[in-house]
């Protein structure tokens, strides 16, 4: 079964502005960790930020922070202040306490100038 | 500087030829694994490792192999490679595997099998 959705194949964004990437999960184990990654067109994997289950604040890294509603099993990446070098494949996964990380098929973001 | 390496990046081979890609970190981790990456999939994992000498497979081992022989490295083996496996490969490592625990990714392998 998919245990992590992302419903946005592609997103654009005008440069500047604050973008939202949609990530909904699925677990029945109360200790996870959430996790977004970036990859840019030269294919690594970037780690950008980590929300775990049991943290009551949301996670900030910067221009990023990550929009944590437990209840709706939903861990959203939001952007602010977009850059052209924003640009890249975003995919959330989940790593469970009994498994190891699962990820979404992603989100490719475009930043227009 | 902490990191996870990969080699080689690119490969082009043809059905049938034994290869090895070879992982190694230099962070002591216990836990090292590796996905193969397909478009509109995402990641899928191959095979993982708990520490030295534990191996297991992940969701898609059909056509691998791994050993784990020493603590920092991890290669992944096609004996037999076919067209299907051409993919973009990662091996990727974190300190154990728990929830809490940041996964760190090598540069990847794209891998044409002809």
């Amino acid at each position: 079964a998919q245990k992590i959705t992302q419903t946005q194949p592609g997103m654009f964004v005008q440069e500047k502005e604050a973008v939202t990437l949609d990530c909904t999960y699925d677990t029945s184990d109360p200790s996870y960790g959430l996790f977004w990654y970036k990859q840019p067109s030269s294919g690594e994997m970037i780690f950008l930020i980590y929300q775990g289950s049991y943290d009551q604040q949301n996670a900030t890294e910067g221009r990023y922070s990550l929009n944590f509603q437990k209840a709706r099993k939903s861990a959203n990446l939001v952007i602010s202040a977009s850059q052209l070098g924003d640009s890249a494949m975003y995919f959330c996964a989940m790593r469970e306490s009994t498994n190891d990380m699962r990820f979404g098929a992603g989100t490719r973001l475009t930043v227009k100038p | 500087e902490a990191q996870v390496t990969q080699n080689p990046r690119y490969l082009i081979t043809v059905t049938g030829k034994k290869l090895t890609v070879t992982c190694s970190q230099n962070m002591n981790h216990e836990y090292m694994s590796w996905y193969r990456q397909d478009p509109g999939l995402g990641l899928r994992q191959i095979y993982y490792s708990m520490n030295v000498e534990v191996t297991d497979k992940g969701d898609v081992p059909e056509g691998y192999k791994v050993s784990r022989k020493e603590k920092r490295n991890f290669p992944l083996i096609l004996e037999s490679p076919s067209p299907n496996q051409t993919s973009l490969y990662f091996c990727a490592s974190s300190l154990r595997l728990a929830p809490q625990e940041t996964q760190y990714f090598g540069p990847g392998t794209r891998l044409l099998v002809l």
